[in-house]
């Protein structure tokens, strides 16, 4: 039981360029989502999922994309890299049924945009 | 309009002391409210949560007090350690929004030994 499984860790991208960040979890979760950490910021809903072929925006999607074709995955993609992307990353994951438990985050993707 | 404000900051406590975040809120449909913390390099993991139908949680030394008339809640750490050194998050959630998180701006806890 991996929980959930972010990659890269770290990444250098120039602006302009395009890139796929990877999320994937093995809980049989129905709630995905993925965050950016900024300082002083906190974390911030960047897209959310409630199950496969199901997304929808957080507070601030412009200039990420997310598909949600099966259970386990829920990548973001990064359709032009700017400085203002340079964040970390978390993609979390969810039972529905909040009962059961809270949200598991990744280890995180340290992105730097130059 | 952020609806999630932690305070303080930053918190300095000595060790076996009590560390006390607070967090206000403001839409009256949330209906849970986490409690994360995160350590250097690491995701926020869980800590504790609590509904609005209770006014205190306690789990170990970590306590969330629950004021819904105020619209707020805090995290106590009771004997606060060296290890509890991180940077804690409230959060909260509405089941009419799928239980999207609500992020406060987030507490640096330095427990000094």
């Amino acid at each position: 039981n991996a929980g959930v499984t972010q990659t890269p860790k770290f990444q250098v991208l120039k602006t302009g360029q395009s890139m796929t960040l990877q999320c994937a979890q093995d809980m049989n979760h129905e709630y995905m989502s993925w965050y950016r950490q900024d300082p002083g910021m906190g974390l911030r809903l960047i897209h959310y999922s409630v199950g496969a072929g199901i997304t929808d925006q957080g507070e601030v999607p412009n200039g990420y994309n997310v598909s949600r074709s099966t259970t386990e995955d829920f990548p973001l993609r990064l359709l032009s890299a700017a400085p203002s992307q340079t964040s970390v990353y978390f993609c979390a994951s969810s039972y529905s049924n909040r009962e059961k438990s809270g949200y598991t985050f990744g280890s995180g993707t340290r992105l730097t945009v130059v | 309009q952020q609806q999630v404000k932690q305070s303080p900051q930053s918190l300095i406590v000595q060790k076996g002391g009590i560390s006390i975040i607070n967090c206000a809120y403001e839409n009256t449909a949330f209906d849970y409210f986490p409690w994360y913390q995160q350590f250097p390099g690491k995701g926020p993991a869980l800590l504790i949560a609590i509904r609005p139908d209770v006014s205190e949680k306690k789990e170990g030394r970590f306590t969330i007090s629950f004021n819904k008339s105020a619209k707020q809640f805090s995290l106590h750490i009771m004997d606060s350690q060296p290890g509890d050194s991180a940077t804690y998050f409230c959060a909260a959630a509405s089941r009419g929004s799928n239980y999207k998180l609500t992020f406060g701006k987030g507490t640096l806890l330095t427990v000094n030994p």
